[in-house]
């Protein structure tokens, strides 16, 4: 079935430091794929979305571009700041489960200063 | 202001119960959804919803029921069935049946068995 792989966490980085979390998917057709944020205690926030191949997501100085070729959907950012850190989840759409998501697993992100 | 709105924050359950979560939405979606997450294992369907009246098993269905009979309300019930169901909940909607709706979250439901 339709499945999301994040990169294993922790991810522990200093402030202004450079960011990537890995993301590669496995689905039937064209998924769009999301990343989601997620502060202690809380729901999930939408972080960016891309719907089709080719296209970037951004938001707050995060990056992700939607990679048919390497099924990947990988998230950057150039300069991390403490407020960053979170849990962040990549996410797609499921033609097995109508409009549903399917996680990844989750990457836990510590920014220290 | 607009948005979902779960309750309660925190529930605590003892072993044989039922307890129901409830989840509101007043953004006019048709489409709601109920997650499990527990620690590690990121987040996990229950049921969803995409209309008034249908509803469908997500993939750990087993132990819990759902209603949809208002557009705005989808209640999740934990059944005594649920073996494990200590996790944290959480109730979603979206416009429509478009894939690349954007899935907006409520807060979520702490419950814990004692």
């Amino acid at each position: 079935g339709d499945s999301v792989t994040q990169m294993e966490g922790p991810v522990t980085l200093s402030e202004e430091a450079f960011l990537t979390i890995n993301c590669t998917y496995t689905a039937t057709g064209y998924p769009s794929l999301f990343w989601y944020v997620q502060y202690p205690g809380e729901g999930l926030q939408l972080l960016l979305k891309a719907t089709k191949a080719d296209d970037k997501g951004s938001n707050k100085g995060f990056e992700a571009t939607y990679r048919k070729e390497t099924t990947s959907f990988h998230l950057e950012k150039g300069s991390v700041q403490v407020s960053d850190s979170a849990v962040y989840f990549c996410a797609l759409t499921s033609n097995q489960a109508g409009t549903a998501l399917i996680f990844g697993k989750g990457t836990t992100l510590s920014v220290s200063s | 202001d607009g948005g979902i709105t779960q309750s309660p924050k925190y529930l605590f359950r003892k072993e044989g119960q039922n307890v129901t979560l409830s989840c509101e939405q007043n953004l006019n979606h048709d489409a709601m959804y109920w997650y499990r997450q527990d620690p590690g294992q990121g987040l996990r369907l229950i049921y969803y919803s995409q209309i008034v009246n249908d509803f469908q098993k997500g993939d750990i269905a087993e132990g819990y029921s759902v209603s949809r009979e208002k557009k705005e309300s989808f209640p999740l019930t934990v059944t005594s069935a649920q073996k494990n169901p200590t996790a944290f909940y959480l109730c979603a909607s979206s416009q429509d049946r478009a894939s690349g709706n954007t899935i907006y979250f409520g807060e979520g439901s702490w419950l814990t068995v004692v």
